[in-house]
């Protein structure tokens, strides 16, 4: 298995640019998540999918982010329009849930860079 | 109160001491909990898990949970300097649902 691949590993825009961030959780998991990663706040949890319908939200920071995930490969985090505090390290992780059976696998993360 | 909380270091030990790290967590439902290993510009890597009171051992890893406490563990024994990375602690906290929320992490050094 190749495990969770996200695309673009580097992303650098200026700001008002839309940025789209790409994953393809681990064939078969059934669970994704959508983290961010800064020095200052460490990895949050921004959005949660369980079978492809978006369970929690509570993370996304406003409305300039949104997340989708049309099947069981694919899921995007869209920014629009990005602003340099929005410059992290975004990870994507996908897990099979059931019963205690939540280990999650994280891709190896989009490193973006707001200018 | 954060739902996962860590000391975020730096823990220094020398080359080949044990390094202990420690989490605690707010909700007494969790049921799994699962340490993480993150090199510095890299994701992070899953390395433990444990779901039940007591210890697991694997290699030179053993997790320690104590549910009543809500406490949970990571030794390393005869740490090496390659261990030198941050560890967070994750469990899965319910809410609405069962998302998975992460520690600020411990930083970690070996000394050689």
């Amino acid at each position: 298995d190749a495990g969770v691949i996200q695309s673009p590993r580097h992303e650098v825009t200026e700001m008002g640019q839309e940025v789209t961030l790409r994953c393809k959780p681990i064939s078969g998991h059934n669970s994704l998540f959508w983290y961010r990663q800064t020095m200052m706040r460490g990895l949050e949890l921004l959005i949660y999918f369980n079978n492809n319908v978006p369970i929690d939200d509570s993370g996304m920071p406003e409305d300039r982010f949104s997340a989708k995930m049309p099947n069981a490969s694919f899921s995007t985090l869209k920014i629009q329009p990005s602003e340099p505090r929005d410059s992290a390290v975004y990870f994507c992780a996908s897990s099979l849930v059931g019963g205690k059976n939540t280990e999650a696998f994280f891709g190896q993360g989009t490193r973006l860079t707001v200018v | 109160q954060k739902e996962v909380e860590q000391n975020s270091g730096p823990l220094s030990v020398p080359e080949g001491a044990i390094a202990s790290l420690n989490c605690t967590y707010s909700d007494r439902g969790s049921q799994s909990f699962f340490w993480y290993r993150q090199y510095s510009g890299k994701s992070p890597e899953l390395i433990m898990s444990i779901y039940s009171n007591g210890d697991k051992e694997d290699g030179r890893f053993t997790a320690q949970l104590n549910k009543a406490s809500q406490y949970v563990s990571l030794l390393i024994r005869d740490s090496q300097p390659s261990d030198s990375a941050t560890y967070l602690c994750a469990a899965p906290v319910r809410d609405s649902s069962y998302k998975l929320i992460f520690g600020s992490g411990t930083r970690l050094l070996v000394r050689p």
